[in-house]
């Protein structure tokens, strides 16, 4: 199975800046995925992040308040930006092991925003 | 978009009681996975049941898949208190999207307390 880490496990920010989550796995993976789970409540897919290209985007979530980053095939970040207190949330990274479409999940990030 | 709906929301059992967990999906699938939380922490994952299976075993755990009823199951058996958080059910949906590169689509999940 693949082994994912990620980084930080949990921050406390302020309004308006932005944090910066990695995600390293330790093998390469043609697909990352970010997900986004909110107080309380189910997971939710952000984007798709493919090596060389640029990330897909589900309803709801932009390039800009999301940045995207996938330069090489065992590692991706995802910024948050602009934070406000809406964004606190667990934000997690993932990964699917393509010989058995079995997806693993990392850590977690934990984000409060004040 | 949630694709499933977990029942129920929330379960409480006893120590050794078994526990049952059902998952309904709205589209056509390739596989459906079953993932644990604790304390909002990680996904652990648990099982993965493809569209042309019926039903899986891991363990204590067993897993049923209805795909004419868009419908899956869960049964922990002799349950213990460290089973004790969240099952979440999340479907490979077959689309348009080259398949291995479909993401997964969660469901709202149960939440499942086992007392000693």
């Amino acid at each position: 199975s693949a082994v994912i880490s990620q980084k930080p496990s949990r921050d406390i920010c302020q309004r308006g800046t932005s944090l910066t989550i990695q995600c390293q796995v330790d093998s390469q993976v043609t697909m990352m995925f970010w997900y986004r789970q909110q107080p309380g409540q189910s997971l939710t897919l952000i984007a798709t992040a493919n090596q060389g290209s640029e990330a897909t985007y589900e309803s709801g979530f932009v390039i800009d308040k999301f940045p995207i980053s996938r330069p090489n095939l065992t590692f991706s970040t995802l910024t948050v930006s602009n934070m406000s207190p809406e964004d606190s949330s667990i934000y997690l990274c993932s990964v699917k092991q393509g010989n058995t479409d079995t997806q693993y999940f990392g850590p977690g990030t934990r984000l409060t925003v004040l | 978009s949630q694709q499933g709906e977990e029942d129920p929301q929330a379960l409480s059992i006893q120590e050794g009681e078994n526990a049952t967990m059902n998952c309904s999906y709205k589209t056509s699938i390739n596989n459906l996975q079953w993932y644990r939380q604790n304390s909002g922490r990680g996904l652990v994952h648990l099982i993965l049941i493809r569209s042309n299976e019926r039903e899986k075993h891991s363990g204590r755990l067993r897993v049923t898949l209805d795909t004419s009823k868009k419908s899956s199951s869960l049964l922990i058996t002799a349950s213990r208190a460290a089973d004790t958080a969240s099952y979440f059910c999340a479907t490979d949906a077959r689309g348009p999207r080259v398949s291995g590169n479909t993401p997964l689509v969660f469901g709202k999940g149960t939440r499942l307390s086992v007392i000693a």
